[in-house]
């Protein structure tokens, strides 16, 4: 079992739509949660981080945790054709000399299309 | 203030060569991270490092790779005996603190085995 794990997509939206992600995680001692972009052929880009249950909104970005679930979302509102990337989740246990360490997903593909 | 650099962004070795890759924190950053991301793959953690002490190497292949991150300078990678498998983007991360653990990433340098 991956312990970060994502549908790979691609996701598919309209412009102007909701785009929701999604990502589990196995490790119950994951504390912190990230959501990233990356451009093709570009590097990681950090959009929101979260560390408690609930929701936490950014511009157009809400990211969503449920630690009972084992379960991250990211919503972006009024999807733009330039939010079309591959979405990055990654959790950090913050247990001994692994909390530096960043397990990430495979990442979703968005695909916003005019 | 400066983004993580990261330098050379593109790299070119042959079979048996060394590649040095090099990656300057942003201001302020005292953590440094090293991932790897192989084509059609996800992000993997390879090291963590405070100035002058790894932390976590946990994610970095027994032999042939090294990193280091010395009082003065640039955080270092080092792969010894390139071969074609190692192929791949790498990417460094610094962050402030490890409180939070929000990291932000370099450009990436490129690395290409002949």
């Amino acid at each position: 079992q991956k312990e970060v794990e994502q549908n790979s997509g691609p996701l598919s939206v309209p412009e102007g739509a909701i785009a929701s992600l999604n990502c589990t995680y196995s490790d119950r001692g994951s504390q912190s949660f990230f959501w990233y972009r990356q451009y093709s052929g570009k590097s990681p880009e950090l959009i929101m981080s979260i560390y408690s249950n609930g929701d936490k909104e950014d511009g157009r970005f809400t990211a969503q945790l449920n630690k009972a679930s084992q379960y991250v979302s990211l919503l972006i509102r009024d999807s733009q054709p330039s939010d079309s990337a591959t979405y990055l989740c990654a959790a950090t246990n913050a247990g001994g000399t692994s909390y530096g360490k960043l397990t990430f997903g495979q990442g979703t593909i968005l695909t916003v299309h005019p | 203030n400066a983004g993580v650099m990261q330098n050379p962004r593109h790299l070119v070795r042959r079979r048996g060569q060394e590649a040095r890759l090099r990656c300057s924190p942003m201001k302020g950053h005292s953590h440094v991270y090293w991932y790897r991301q192989l084509p059609e793959e996800g992000l993997k953690f390879m090291v963590y490092l405070q100035k002058e002490n790894i932390i976590d190497e946990s994610g970095m292949p027994k032999e042939r790779f090294s990193a280091e991150f010395p009082k003065e300078g640039p955080s270092i990678l080092r792969i010894q005996q390139v071969v074609r498998g190692d192929s791949a983007a790498y990417f460094c991360a610094s962050s402030p603190t490890t409180v939070d653990n929000e990291q932000f990433f370099g450009p990436g340098t490129r690395l290409t085995v002949l």
